[in-house]
């Protein structure tokens, strides 16, 4: 059975702290893994890996895939409350449809 | 701007009264989703689309319906409310089944008393 692994559940920071949240994945056939970032509301896209060791940057958001030891790790730098949300990532596998983890809620205090 | 948007936002429904869930996308995406959400159980899939006359059973299907008559919408049925369908529910839409990222409409949060 297709399955994805976010770690940790969750994580208090401080401002400025680094986070690197962790997700593993057993998808049959993947294909691609998406990282979306969910307040109170619905996900909003961060990035798409298809392609392992290549990383994606977006400001202080930065993510890579291993299709070798099948994760993927989000780092978030110089973190910000801003940044405090449920981080999800899913795994895209052959039969054409995503399977999310259940997500890595993060909180960064003041 | 293209948007997918769901509808209503809030419904309180009763154990046994058939419930539908309506999502609508300007994308012109051929792909649409139904998901649930709650409480350490993440996104889970209730059933899918890839284009018009086309529906799939996802994970959690059971007591679910789709239809697709059209590009822009796909409702979501409950054929007969239970406490269990008490939820979150998002819909979302794709370009691509894979390899493109789907976007999700606001939400609808379901109470079934």
């Amino acid at each position: 059975e297709d399955k994805v692994v976010q770690s940790p559940l969750s994580l208090v920071v401080h401002e400025g702290d680094t986070v690197t949240l962790n997700c593993s994945y057993e998808v049959t056939n993947f294909r691609s893994l998406l990282w979306y970032k969910q307040e109170k509301k619905a996900p909003t896209f961060l990035f798409m890996l298809t392609s392992s060791g290549i990383e994606k940057k977006s400001g202080r958001l930065s993510s890579i895939l291993d299709k070798k030891e099948l994760f993927s790790i989000l780092n978030i730098t110089a973190t910000q409350t801003g940044d405090s949300a449920v981080y999800l990532c899913a795994g895209g596998s052959g039969t054409y449809k995503y399977i999310f983890g259940t997500g890595t809620r993060l909180k960064v205090l003041a | 701007d293209a948007e997918i948007t769901q509808s209503p936002r809030h419904k309180i429904t009763e154990t046994g009264r058939q419930v539908t869930l309506a999502c609508h996308q300007t994308w012109n995406h051929n792909n649409m989703f139904w998901y649930r959400q709650d409480l350490g159980h993440g996104l889970r899939l209730i059933h899918y689309s890839y284009g018009v006359q086309d529906t799939n059973k996802g994970e959690v299907s059971d007591g679910y319906s789709v239809s697709r008559s059209n590009t822009e919408d796909l409702p979501l049925t409950l054929e007969s409310a239970a406490s269990s369908q008490t939820s979150v529910y998002f819909c979302a839409s794709s370009s691509q089944p894979l390899e493109y990222e789907q976007y999700f409409g606001p939400g609808t949060r379901l109470t079934v008393t």
